[in-house]
């Protein structure tokens, strides 16, 4: 039981390239999320996915788009990364969206130069 | 739009000391607060959560207090050990809306 796993770990990419970060969940859970975390801002959400099939923006989607694949894997696409997009991304999963625990993947530390 | 906020934004606290951390919201329709804990270089994980019609849940070394007319709570960290040092992040949810999170507050516990 892995819980929810991020790939990769680490990426530096220049300005204008796109990259698919990829979520995944053994948990059978419902609901997942994309956060970015910056320093003194705590956590942000991006994107979530209420359940399968569905996909909604949370507070900071502009430069973002996802793919909720299948229950298990939900990934984050950045189409033209910007220095802006410079952070560090977790993917989070829940039972359902209200009221549940969300586990949080290791993270994805994404620079943008 | 910071929905909910956090003091201090650090805190080092002796080993055995109690750690305080304080939020306060705004939205009365926050009905979920919970607790994440974060060690370097790892993602969040839930330490303690509460619900408004308590004032106040232990576990083990961990309280929250609530203060529902304060649109305030805390978490309180009884005989702190170097192994409590992480960054501490608290969280408001609504009913139909998402969790807002804090902008975190890092301790050190120093031994």
């Amino acid at each position: 039981n892995a819980g929810v796993t991020q790939t990769p770990k680490f990426q530096v990419l220049k300005t204008g390239q796109s990259m698919t970060l990829q979520c995944a969940q053994d948990m059978n859970h419902n609901s997942m999320y994309w956060y970015r975390q910056d320093p003194g801002m705590g956590l942000r959400l991006i994107y979530y996915s209420a359940s399968e099939g569905t996909t909604d923006k949370g507070e900071v989607p502009n430069g973002y788009n996802v793919s909720r694949l299948n229950k298990r894997e939900f990934s984050l696409r950045l189409e033209s990364a910007a220095p802006s997009q410079t952070s560090v991304y977790f993917c989070a999963s829940s039972e359902a969206r209200q009221n549940y625990e969300q586990y949080f993947g290791p993270g994805t530390r994404l620079t943008v130069t | 739009q910071q929905q909910v906020k956090q003091s201090p934004q650090s805190l080092i606290v002796q080993k055995g000391g109690i750690s305080i951390i304080n939020c306060a919201y705004e939205n009365t329709a926050f009905d979920y607060f919970p607790w994440y804990q974060q060690f370097p270089g790892k993602g969040p994980a839930l330490l303690i959560a509460i619900r408004p019609d308590v004032s106040e849940k232990k576990e083990g070394r961990f309280t929250i207090s609530f203060n529902k007319s304060a649109k305030q709570f805390s978490l309180h960290i009884m005989d702190s050990q170097p192994g409590d040092s992480a960054t501490y992040f608290c969280a408001a949810e609504a009913w139909g809306q998402n969790f807002v999170f804090g902008p975190g507050t890092r301790l050190s516990v120093l031994p």
